[in-house]
């Protein structure tokens, strides 16, 4: 089947204004993360989605990330008043999830190059 | 909490080298333990993974064994290629949590 699918692929948005980034997992999996990816950097987690339980949101750097998931399928990642520090590639994720979810693989989309002017 | 730490690169080797890059952790309780790749201009795939101690996993000729006693994870290939070039990153993992992730190895294989 399908892998993880991101989009768009590329987003350039001036200063101030708000962005949607869209992930849709692989189908049947409980788990979706999302991931930010500055350049040169290694990635840092943002928020994390359960089947129906509350999302981990440790991860979102201010209160202008936020992140909605409907059901176990896709997820937007919204950015508010964007800022030049927001540029990053933004990396989506899924896994099966379950109780033993930390030894599942993640398996990654191509990922949203945003870049903010 | 928990963390991953892996060598600083830039790697340079020449075709039919051995490689290593070292990854070590520091996590409570039994993580599993992955290496993911990123290719020039694509997403990050998973390359290997093992989920106990004594595990080895194994793909592409690359292998990492999860040593409890040394809270390692080193990546080897007997003999790398040029398109072996690539961000090689070590990552950690739990149930109910995302993968922590290393900063990220960039290996370049010149012929």
């Amino acid at each position: 089947g399908a892998g993880v699918s991101q989009s768009p692929s590329n987003k350039v948005t001036e200063k101030g204004k708000d962005v949607e980034l869209r992930c849709d997992p692989i189908s049947g999996h409980t788990a979706l993360y999302w991931y930010r990816q500055r350049l040169g950097q290694g990635l840092e987690f943002l928020i994390y989605f359960q089947g129906n339980s509350a999302p981990d949101k440790s991860g979102l750097p201010s209160d202008r990330f936020s992140a909605e998931r409907t059901g176990e399928s896709v997820s937007t990642l919204t950015i508010q008043r964007t800022q030049q520090e927001d540029s990053a590639v933004y990396l989506c994720a899924s896994s099966p999830g379950g109780g033993t979810s930390g030894s599942r693989a993640q398996y990654f989309g191509p990922g949203t190059r945003l870049t903010v002017t | 909490g928990n963390s991953v730490t892996q060598m600083e690169g830039p790697v340079t080797l020449s075709e039919e080298a051995f490689l290593t890059i070292n990854c070590t952790y520091t996590a409570t309780g039994y993580p599993s333990l992955f290496w993911y790749v990123q290719y020039p201009g694509e997403g990050l795939q998973l390359l290997l993974k093992a989920t106990k101690a004594d595990d080895k996993g194994s793909n592409k000729g690359f292998e990492a064994t999860y040593r409890k006693e040394t809270t390692s994870f080193h990546l080897e290939k007997g003999s790398v290629q040029v398109s072996d070039s690539a961000v090689y990153f070590c990552a950690l993992g739990q149930a109910g949590t995302a993968l922590i992730f290393g900063k990220g190895t960039t290996l370049s294989v010149s012929s």
